[in-house]
């Protein structure tokens, strides 16, 4: 089955510092995710790519989705407290039919230190 | 209206109680989701109803029964739950059941099992 890979696990940053958390798939992707969600709560959607070499830009938060539409980042320009949470990727996995499910990779947990 | 309401926010169930969890979107969207998460987990999906019929089914055992009365409403159904059923539940909407679109997520509903 296909799974998505994220990377870092768990990431520290001081305040201010730039960072990059990736997500790696061993299929083609047909649309993959990226969400936000503080501990406990409900996830927040940043950015949807579904072509090769897109890139989406939101504020101080980037997504780029590769050519071969297997691997993408998102990259974090001068982190700040409020950014910190849990970084899912999520894809659609198809059935074989004409159903789809978002899936998760098992998150990234940032903590930014003021 | 962008939000997915769920209802409610915490519960606390015995292992012989019945109980609903509820979850309310008025976006027109037509497929809603159950996912189940557990602490430091991605989430994990368990139901998807797509128009109003059940279409994915992740095995989940039988003492959670989803329940979609209409396109507007989602209910997750418990009845003699274990201790390890003990995580935050998680009600999401999209579009379509065809994938590559947004999903809007709720903000969940802390369930323990005692």
């Amino acid at each position: 089955s296909q799974e998505l890979e994220q990377s870092p696990q768990s990431l520290i940053v001081q305040e201010g510092k730039n960072l990059t958390i990736n997500c790696t798939s061993s299929k083609t992707l047909y649309g993959l995710y990226w969400y936000k969600q503080k501990y406990g709560e409900g996830l927040i959607f940043l950015m949807m790519l579904q072509k090769g070499g897109e890139e989406k830009s939101h504020e101080k938060i980037t997504a780029k989705l590769d050519e071969k539409k297997q691997q993408s980042s998102l990259h974090i320009t001068a982190s700040q407290p409020s950014h910190a949470g849990i970084y899912l990727c999520g894809a659609d996995i198809g059935d074989g039919g004409s159903n789809y499910k978002l899936t998760f990779g098992k998150g990234t947990l940032l903590t930014v230190n003021p | 209206d962008t939000e997915v309401t769920q209802t409610p926010k915490h519960l606390v169930m015995g292992m012989t109680n019945k109980k609903s969890l509820k979850c309310e979107q008025h976006m027109g969207h037509r497929a809603m989701y159950w996912y189940k998460q557990k602490a430091k987990k991605p989430p994990e999906l368990m139901f998807v109803y797509s128009y109003e019929k059940l279409s994915i089914n992740e095995s989940v055992p039988s003492r959670f029964s989803p329940e979609c009365p209409n396109s507007s409403l989602l209910n997750l159904h418990l009845h003699a739950l274990q201790p390890e059923d003990s995580a935050l539940y998680l009600c999401a909407s999209t579009l379509t059941g065809t994938g590559a679109t947004e999903a809007f997520f709720g903000q969940g509903t802390r369930l323990t099992v005692v």
